[in-house]
Order: C-alpha cells, then structure tokens, then sequence
C-alpha cells in the first residue's frame, strides 16, 4: 500500500539558517511527488512538483529513488517560510493523490 | 479570476441533519477531488472524480456521498452527520489527474 511519511511534525529554525523537510515513500510504482504549502489560514497551494525540477520561493527537492524520499531543502530560511508543509504522493493518473500529515515550520529571528 | 469555490466557509449543524457543501470551478478541470484535513492527520482523500459521471472513492469515503452531474461542480453530501465529519473540507480541482491541484479556501464543518 501507498505511504507517504513526514517524520517531523514541527521543525524550528532560526532566520537564514539552512531547513530540511523530510520525505519518505512507499510506492511500487512510478510515483509523482510534490510538495504543497499552507500558509496560516490560507488555502493550500502547490509548492514544487518532482517533474518539473523547478525551484520555488528558493525550494528545491531531488527525488531519489533508491532512498524513496522527496526531501524539501532550502539554504536559507526566511520569516515568511513559516507555514504547514505537506507533501503528496500521486500513484495514477486518476486523480488520486496521498498527503503526509504535515510539517509545520517556524522560523524565528 | 481561476479558482475553486467552495460555499460556505463555516457551517454548524446538528448529529443527522443532511447536508451539501458546494464546490464549484471556472478552469474547465477535468479532475476534482475532496480532501479533509484534521491535526495530526493532515489531509485524507475522501472522494475524486476523473470527468462528469466518473468518481472514485479516496481513503475515507464512509459517511460522504458525491455526484458530478456537470464538469465545474462537484458537491460533497453528507447524508447523515455525526460529529467525527467535524473537520476542514478542501475541494480542488486538476487539468491532469494528480499534477498540480488547485484547492478551494476550505469549508469548516462542526457537527454538534
């Protein structure tokens, strides 16, 4: 069965220093992974999607195979980053898509 | 403006009392999908659906019940509340399957 797994459900981090979300799966498949950002109050909004390899807001994740993860890296965290952060995994192309519980990221001064 | 709409952004209602929360898009998705979010868990599908007349159903699809009689709607129903479906509700919508959800403001459901 599909597992998508975000082992830290609070990460504090201090202004400028380098953050790590981490990411792990459990798919038998070919997965898409992606990662999604709420900010308090807000909707969620799509952060980066594996496929595309882009870098968003200084964001970027690899996805590595071998280690099935989709860790989400920046090196250096700003104040407005503080938010809930999820990632997805998508296992068809039905529709179907499996969020992690969340990672909630607080970056102080 | 693209977006998802989801009415209404609150609701309270009693143990058993049928009720419909809407979900409406403007992009001419194909995809649409209903999430809840609930600390701790984050967020668990309940239903999606690929095109007008074709749903699945998501993880937690007991006690929900969906119709997409039109592309832009997809109306989440609850036949029978019961104060476990106290949650957040998303609705989103996708042009390709799971790329890229487009996720509505979200509807806060407390069932007393």
């Amino acid at each position: 069965a599909q597992r998508v797994t975000q082992p830290e459900k609070l990460l504090s981090v201090f202004k400028g220093a380098p953050v790590e979300l981490k990411c792990n799966y459990s798919y038998s498949g070919s997965p898409e992974l992606f990662w999604y950002v709420q900010y308090s109050r807000q909707r969620l909004q799509l952060l980066l999607r594996h496929i595309s390899r882009e870098s968003i807001k200084g964001f970027t994740a690899d996805l590595n195979k071998g280690e099935t993860s989709f860790h989400l890296k920046k090196p250096f965290a700003q104040e407005e980053d503080s938010a809930m952060y999820y990632c997805a995994l998508g296992t068809d192309s039905w529709g179907k898509l499996q969020f992690g519980a969340g990672t909630q990221v607080v970056v102080t001064p | 403006e693209a977006q998802v709409t989801q009415n209404p952004r609150y609701l309270i209602t009693v143990t058993g009392k049928k009720l419909t929360v809407t979900c409406s898009q403007n992009m001419n998705h194909e995809y649409m999908s209903w999430y809840r979010q609930d600390p701790g868990l984050g967020l668990r599908q309940i239903y999606y659906s690929m095109n007008v007349e074709v749903t699945d159903k998501g993880d937690v699809p007991e006690g929900y019940k969906v119709s997409r009689k039109e592309k832009r709607n997809f109306p989440l129903i609850l036949e029978s509340p019961s104060p476990n479906q106290t949650s957040l509700y998303f609705c989103a919508s996708s042009l390709k399957g799971a790329r890229g959800y487009t996720f509505g403001s979200g509807t806060r459901l407390t069932v007393v």
